[in-house]
């Protein structure tokens, strides 16, 4: 099956600073990746749809120069949540979906950021 | 907007049969599928809706009616693995929505 690899898994950093999130489509071509932001034990709430070459589409409510994503290729889609604050503690999970089978998607790994 | 409810939790016992179920109200509908998650970890594909009907994949069955709006999951031969968190979620070309989601709990 296909594989998406997340890193880092967590991170703990300073209010103040930014964190990079990268996200990679290992074995295939992943032409959209979607964001997502979980809260314990609630859903999935998608942040942003980042397609190659182009600017990511945000949802509303979903700060784009806090949240910077950048999809500069095939496989690789990245996550910087700029000058981070405590209430930006989450878990934020991305997600593929390739050229074939339009009702799953691929998921990474998490990653568990916590904000001091 | 679009919005997709499940109910919060349900409890069943081993070896029992559970569904969970879906309601929906999305524009430009395609399909619906159905992740399960553990605590701490990724969601993982279950099944895929993407006409009227029922999907039968081992334990795991999925149904959708498009006139109602509606979908379940229906687990069989409940495993104490089984307890988990489960979402339905709407594809779309520029979104991919989910559920509120539906703690499972399994009791032996």
């Amino acid at each position: 099956g296909a594989v998406v690899s997340q890193h880092p898994s967590w991170v703990i950093c300073k209010s103040g600073t930014s964190v990079k999130i990268e996200c990679r489509s290992l074995d295939f071509q992943a032409t959209t990746m979607f964001w997502y932001r979980q809260f314990p034990k609630q859903s999935l709430m998608l942040m942003a749809t980042s397609n190659e070459g182009s600017k990511a589409t945000y949802e509303q409510g979903v700060e784009k120069d806090k949240f910077l994503i950048n999809h500069a290729s095939l496989t690789l889609s990245t996550l910087t949540v700029t000058s981070a604050h405590p209430e930006d503690s989450s878990f934020y999970i991305c997600s593929a979906r390739g050229s074939q089978g339009a009702g799953e998607l691929f998921f990474g790994e998490g990653s568990r950021l916590t904000v001091l | 907007g679009q919005s997709l409810e499940q109910p919060s939790e349900v409890t069943a016992v081993e070896g029992a049969i559970v569904q969970i179920n879906c309601t929906y109200q999305t524009s430009g509908f395609y399909g619906l599928s159905w992740y399960q998650q553990h605590d701490g970890g990724a969601p993982t594909f279950l099944s895929y809706n993407g006409l009227d009907g029922l999907e039968e994949t081992g334990r795991f069955s999925s149904f959708l009616s498009r006139s109602d709006s509606y979908g379940y999951l229906l687990l069989q031969e409940l495993q104490m693995k089984d307890s988990a968190s489960y979402f339905c979620a709407a594809p779309g070309t520029y979104k991919y929505i989910f559920g509120t989601g539906t703690r499972l709990k399994v009791l032996a």
